[in-house]
């Protein structure tokens, strides 16, 4: 089956680390988002990739980085300097040229 | 710049009623529309989306949809509300490529389902 898959579904972070958030997909598709949720803001874009190799940050981008080294991958890393971590996040991806966006499962990171 | 407007963050029907959920946008130029649903701790769902062409659209569920472009509103519809309709449902827009397909969302309406 194609899709999008998250892990992991919970995720706890202990103050100062660094924690990777996992988004995988098999859809062929060349572009791939990062969003956060967070309680009656609907979503955020944190960081999207077009192609391999190049990414851009969007709007909330400050104490997240990603890398984008495979078509297949986009993972994120929340950052010791993103003082307000506990969300739910979603990764997207969508066509070559495509608007249509879609998501996986998410993951929740909770902070210890 | 592109935003999106969700008028009401909860909404209550009963059910067999009809379902109203309003989406307002502003963009500088024509957009693509989108409407999702979302259940408790799972991802987004897309109902349906407008491009061009038929301004009114039909997505999964019984859903439905009219882009109005000189009241910049893309109102969700559904005739007749299910139980299994109790989600949050997110309109987001985008102004395509030439603002690399990114997608704005309102901040989501949340619909209950009485019985």
């Amino acid at each position: 089956d194609g899709g999008i898959t998250q892990s992991p579904k919970y995720l706890f972070r202990k103050e100062g680390q660094n924690v990777t958030l996992s988004c995988e997909q098999n859809l062929n598709h060349d572009a791939m988002y990062w969003y956060r949720q967070d309680p009656g803001q609907g979503l955020r874009l944190i960081y999207y990739s077009q192609i391999v190799n190049d990414f851009q940050k969007g709007d909330i981008a400050e104490g997240y980085s990603v890398s984008r080294e495979k078509k297949e991958s986009f993972p994120l890393t929340v950052t010791s300097a993103q003082k307000n971590p506990t969300a739910f996040y979603l990764c997207a991806s969508s066509v070559p040229g495509g608007e249509t966006q879609y998501f996986g499962p998410g993951t929740r990171l909770l902070v210890l | 710049a592109q935003s999106v407007t969700q008028l009401g963050s909860h909404v209550s029907v009963s059910e067999g009623a009809l379902v109203l959920l309003r989406c307002n946008y502003s963009s500088s130029v024509p957009p693509y529309l989108f409407w999702y649903v979302q259940y408790p701790n799972q991802g987004l769902q897309l109902l349906l989306k407008y491009t061009t062409g038929a301004t009114l659209v039909k997505g999964i569920n019984g859903f439905e949809a009219e882009f109005k472009k000189s009241e910049t509103s893309f109102h969700l519809t559904k005739p007749s509300a299910h139980m299994s309709d109790a989600a949050e449902y997110f309109c987001a827009v985008t102004e395509g490529k030439a603002a690399g397909n990114k997608l704005t969302f309102g901040g989501g309406t949340r619909v209950l389902v009485k019985p």
